[in-house]
């Protein structure tokens, strides 16, 4: 089975700007997640879906990121404006959605804010 | 929330030794404990998951032991190999949310 696609592989732009990241998950995959993983640290869960409607997005920094996932299938996170603090690998993971259904991530989007 | 905290934060062994790395959780709800392998510029990759009704399970030179009342859970990697250098991650989940809640990593460095 294909995996899950993430694009772009990397990102760079300047404080203040906008940039969006965008994930196609495993066919068949209820469950959507955004993570963001700081150099040298484990994921931190942004937001997950559920089909086309959210579950988690308690540590979603709303002011300034946005996630939407269209049809549930496709998903696009955005961040305005970006700073410095944001520069991480952003990873998108799905699953199933049942009980015990592991997570398969993509290889991420990598993003410096200079 | 689950807090889930990993040692050792690196490590390093001669090929075809013995790697142990260990991870504790903090919610007794959680049931279903996953670990990850992530190589350089890539995604982590599942390797290998335990349920929280198995105590041990196994695959090949990769094993993963839970005890549910020290709420602690173990990835064994035996007769290691040049090519299972990488950053490891163990997780923890509440079956019922689908939630998944991961250690800082162990970045492993097999020496040939």
């Amino acid at each position: 089975e294909a995996g899950v696609a993430q694009s772009p592989r990397y990102k760079i732009i300047e404080k203040r700007q906008s940039v969006a990241f965008w994930c196609n998950p495993i066919s068949g995959h209820a469950t959507l997640y955004w993570y963001q993983q700081i150099l040298g640290q484990g994921p931190k869960l942004l937001i997950q879906f559920q089909n086309n409607g959210v579950v988690d997005d308690s540590q979603l920094p709303k002011d300034r990121f946005s996630a939407e996932r269209l049809k549930g299938v496709d998903s696009t996170l955005k961040i305005q404006p970006a700073k410095l603090e944001d520069s991480a690998v952003y990873l998108c993971a799905s699953s199933l959605g049942h009980f015990f259904s592991p997570l398969h991530f993509g290889n991420g989007t990598r993003l410096t804010v200079t | 929330g689950e807090n889930v905290e990993q040692h050792p934060s690196t490590l390093s062994v001669q090929e075809g030794d013995s790697a142990v790395i260990k991870c504790t959780y903090s919610d007794s709800a959680s049931n279903y404990f996953p670990w990850y392998k992530q190589e350089l510029g890539k995604g982590p990759q599942l390797i290998i998951d335990i349920r929280s009704n198995v105590g041990e399970k196994k695959d090949q030179r990769i094993a993963v032991t839970l005890n549910k009342t020290a709420k602690h859970f173990s990835l064994h990697i035996t007769e290691t190999q040049p090519e299972d250098s990488a950053v490891y991650f163990c997780a923890a989940s509440v079956g019922t949310g689908n939630q998944f809640y991961f250690g800082t990593g162990t970045s492993l460095t097999v020496i040939p």
